[in-house]
């Protein structure tokens, strides 16, 4: 089915480890996104991806890094795993046009 | 203050009630989203609006360009109803969302 996809869905990491999370989209969306959903807090822009080649920093960009290697996959890393950076990850891809914003299932992380 | 405001933050009601959470934003937009999260689970899209009154099954969402303020309707409601419904806009020139907190809905049986 199309839409966005994320892997892996849950991780557990111990603090100063590093790790990727994949996202890919097969929708053609030009515009890719990374969120951070923490209890109180609502959704919090990590970094996105206004097309291929470009990425541009959010709210909450410190202790993570981005990569748009191509149209379709947007990876988040983050270099040293926190116990701060504890919390539910979306990634996301949208397009100018009618069908607006797609979700992926999202990457529950723990880091202990 | 939020640049987008949802009320109410919760919401219980009875099966079968008619459901209305509303979204007040104050930035000029080029979209309002209205999203839906099952506890626990992904978020799905369920509208986008840029003008007027859009209906899918028992779920209307209208928008009120001039009065920067959108609703969400529920006729009907179902337990199934039940999850966080996040309003969000989009500003204009921009591709990024503007999030509202979001409103918890629970429907009992």
């Amino acid at each position: 089915n199309a839409g966005v996809t994320q892997t892996p869905k849950f991780q557990v990491l111990k603090t100063g480890q590093s790790m990727t999370l994949q996202c890919a989209q097969d929708m053609n969306h030009n515009s890719m996104y990374w969120y951070r959903q923490d209890p109180g807090m609502g959704l919090r822009l990590i970094y996105y991806s206004a097309s291929e080649g470009t990425t541009d920093k959010g709210e909450v960009p410190n202790g993570y890094n981005v990569s748009r290697l191509n149209k379709r996959e947007f990876s988040l890393r983050l270099e040293s795993a926190a116990p701060s950076q504890t919390s539910v990850y979306f990634c996301a891809s949208s397009s100018q046009g009618a069908h607006g914003y797609t979700f992926g299932s999202g990457t529950r992380l723990t880091v202990v | 203050k939020n640049e987008v405001e949802q009320s109410p933050q919760n919401l219980t009601a009875q099966e079968g009630e008619f459901i209305t959470i509303n979204c007040s934003y104050s930035v000029g937009i080029s979209a309002l989203h209205w999203l839906q999260q099952h506890p626990g689970g992904g978020i799905v899209s369920l509208f986008m609006l840029s003008s007027g009154k859009k209906k899918h099954g028992r779920l209307i969402a209208t928008i009120n360009i001039q009065e920067k303020h959108s609703s969400l309707h529920i006729t009907a409601s179902h337990p199934r109803d039940s999850a966080v419904y996040i309003c969000a806009a989009r500003p204009q020139g921009a591709q990024k969302l503007v999030f509202g907190q979001g409103t918890r809905l629970t429907i009992n049986p």
